[in-house]
């Protein structure tokens, strides 16, 4: 079946610029992750998405950064006045509902350079 | 909060050869250990995963090991072929919502 889809798959944009990523998870995963992987670096966890319960933002780096998932499927990343530091892929995990609901299946990714 | 440490940070082997990435972990509450691969320009795929209930796993020429006492939990590759050429993170997960990842391997294969 379809896996976790991304879009856009590159992103360049001017410092002070909004910007929005969105993620399709694989149908009937109920929990989304967002990560953020500087160049050469691990994954950084950013907000985590499950059901309807309130999302944990444990990870966003500043207030610039804010998620949403609607209807308990597609979720858009927005980063505020994007910053030069911000420039980095960002990934979207999903995982099934169940006892193996810490399998995390990661989208491709969404590259974003801020000049 | 959970610290997950990955080692060597690059690895060369001959085709054919067996390699071997170390991690090792901070939180004896983690009880999940997945190994992603991410070739370039793409996401990470989800290679082999083992939980704290069991010491070994394996899946043809992939195989994971877990030392809970130690907290240190390894993956080896046998008989490498170039299009295992990638990056190698390693992940942890207790109680967070989170997977925590190694800095990654960059594991190269010669023909």
């Amino acid at each position: 079946g379809a896996g976790v889809s991304q879009s856009p798959s590159n992103k360049v944009t001017e410092k002070g610029k909004d910007v929005e990523l969105r993620c399709d998870p694989i149908s009937g995963h109920t929990a989304l992750y967002w990560y953020r992987q500087s160049l050469g670096q691990g994954l950084e966890f950013l907000i985590y998405f499950q059901g309807n319960s309130a999302p944990d933002k444990s990870g966003l780096p500043s207030d610039r950064f804010s998620a949403e998932r609607t209807g308990g499927s597609v979720s858009t990343l927005t980063i505020q006045r994007t910053q030069q530091e911000d420039s980095a892929v960002y990934l979207c995990a999903s995982s099934p509902p169940g006892g193996y609901q810490e399998t995390q299946y990661f989208g491709p990714g969404t590259r974003l350079l801020v000049l | 909060g959970e610290n997950v440490e990955q080692h060597p940070s690059t690895l060369s082997v001959q085709e054919g050869d067996s390699a071997v990435i170390k991690c090792t972990y901070s939180d004896s509450a983690s009880n999940y250990f997945p190994w992603y691969k991410q070739e370039l320009g793409k996401g990470p795929q989800l290679i082999i995963d083992i939980r704290s209930n069991v010491g070994e796993k394996k899946d043809q020429r992939i195989a994971v090991t877990l030392n809970k006492t130690a907290k240190h939990f390894s993956l080896h590759i046998t008989e490498t072929q170039p299009e295992d050429s990638a990056v190698y993170f390693c992940a942890a997960k207790g109680g967070a919502n989170n997977l925590f990842f190694g800095t990654g391997t960059r594991l190269t294969v010669i023909p």
